[in-house]
């Protein structure tokens, strides 16, 4: 079953605008990760952020992490067309010996 | 450094038959897990291996195995296959086993079930 439901499924902008993509989650986690896919290939880690973290950087992108409301966002800054892909969140839940639920992803289109 | 390798890249057979899927994981990880991804249900966690023991499986039936190798590399095993197991089929590796420990994927192997 997948506990972080990504919001919005799709978007869509132009490039050097900037892409914000949401993540909600179920149960208390020990952290989050965010993860890239591009079309027919793996996924790639971008950033973890602990849960006592709020907020981390990375290059573009700006991570932020509400425990409270159990939810974080991606923040992709200038975007460029190679950032066209599927990002998913993935939560890694206390107590759980090592199991990454994932979010159902959104896709993002960056149009040159 | 190479990546996590995964092989074969595409498989096609027929239901009732069983498949072996392999995972060579980045050098001197120890952690390997796999995971279905299928459009109707996403990414599912499907076991995670750490020097040769299982330390965690997902909602599968028993039709979905594992091992890992002394050497980290590991194989999948789906038997008795059904139509529904058409998927992408991806693992990946990490150096230690935990929570904290960002994971390395394959490219995946593509599954079609006829």
């Amino acid at each position: 079953s997948q506990q972080g439901e990504e919001d919005p499924q799709a978007l869509s902008i132009q490039e050097g605008e900037n892409a914000t993509m949401n993540c909600s989650y179920k149960t208390s986690i020990n952290n989050l990760q965010w993860y890239r896919q591009n079309s027919g290939r793996g996924l790639v880690h971008l950033i973890l952020i602990r849960s006592n973290e709020r907020e981390k950087h990375s290059g573009r992108l700006r991570v932020t992490l509400d425990t409270s409301k159990k939810s974080s966002s991606l923040l992709i800054t200038a975007s460029r067309a190679a950032d066209t892909a599927s990002y998913f969140c993935a939560t890694d839940g206390r107590g759980s010996a090592r199991q990454l639920t994932f979010g159902s992803g959104t896709q993002l289109t960056v149009l040159p | 450094k190479a990546g996590v390798t995964q092989t074969p890249r595409y498989l096609i057979k027929t239901r009732g038959q069983q498949v072996t899927l392999s995972c060579s994981p980045i050098s001197g990880h120890r952690s390997v897990s796999w995971y279905q991804q299928t459009p109707g249900q996403g990414l599912q966690f499907l076991f995670e291996y750490f020097s040769e023991t299982q330390r965690n499986k997902g909602n599968f039936p028993g039709r979905f195995s594992g091992r890992q190798f002394s050497n980290s590399r590991s194989e999948m095993n789906v038997s008795t296959l059904e139509l529904g197991d058409s998927a992408l089929y991806l693992c990946a590796s990490s150096l230690a086993a935990g929570s904290d420990q960002p994971q390395h994927f394959g490219d995946g192997t593509r599954l079609s079930i006829l």
